[in-house]
């Protein structure tokens, strides 16, 4: 079945240090690949996008996201997290051209220590 | 500024009430999407709709019914079939060729 995952539901960093975030997804050709940030009560916020061209793409609030083929992965990534990066963050994906659905991972809770 | 705007932000009802929720985008999309998000899960998709006058059900249906009459507007009603309707319900549209979702504030529904 196609399917996202993210395989970590909570993450806890302290400010200041680095971030990675893993997605996996299921599917034999390149898909179109999206990271989302919810802040609580909140809409999702589109943070950065991969559809063709270099595998590694730069977003928004200094997050970056590598796309490798041979491990299915699109992980999401910041050299040094700030307070405000506390948030929820999803990977989602089109795992078939012209699928007219986007597919979520569960997503995964950064908290961050002060 | 172009967005979607989701009214009210937060609804309460009492049970066995049918409820609508708005959704309006002015984003000139043509596909607009319905989600529900429970506390600690991911996004369940509940309807689509592609063009005008024409929407598919998503993954959780029931319960819920939707029109689109207008390219702007995509209201979600939440029926009194809905077993557990409380959640968070977010609203989205997309550019059609990658399907890059672009997504509303939420409304978050109580039913008492």
């Amino acid at each position: 079945a196609q399917s996202v995952t993210q395989p970590d539901i909570h993450i806890t960093v302290s400010e200041g240090a680095s971030l990675e975030l893993r997605c996996n997804y299921s599917y034999g050709a390149t898909p179109y690949l999206f990271w989302y940030v919810q802040s609580p009560g909140q809409g999702l916020q589109l943070l950065l996008k991969y559809f063709s061209g270099d595998t590694l793409v730069q977003g928004i609030k200094g997050f970056e996201a590598e796309f490798k083929r041979s491990q299915s992965s699109f992980n999401l990534r910041k050299p040094s997290v700030h307070w405000s990066d506390a948030a929820e963050y999803f990977c989602a994906a089109v795992l078939i051209q012209g699928a007219q659905k986007l597919v979520f991972g569960q997503g995964t809770r950064l908290t961050i220590n002060p | 500024d172009g967005g979607i705007t989701q009214s009210p932000k937060y609804l309460f009802r009492k049970e066995g009430q049918n409820v609508t929720l708005s959704c309006e985008q002015n984003l000139n999309h043509d596909a607009m999407y319905w989600y529900r998000q429970d506390p600690g899960q991911g996004l369940r998709l509940i309807y689509y709709s592609q063009i005008v006058n024409d929407f598919q059900k998503g993954d959780i249906a029931e319960g819920y019914s939707v029109s689109r009459e207008k390219k702007e507007s995509f209201p979600l009603t939440v029926t009194s079939a809905q077993k557990n309707p409380t959640a968070f319900y977010l609203c989205a549209s997309s550019i059609p060729q990658y399907n890059e979702q672009f997504f509303g504030p939420g409304t978050r529904l109580t039913v008492l």
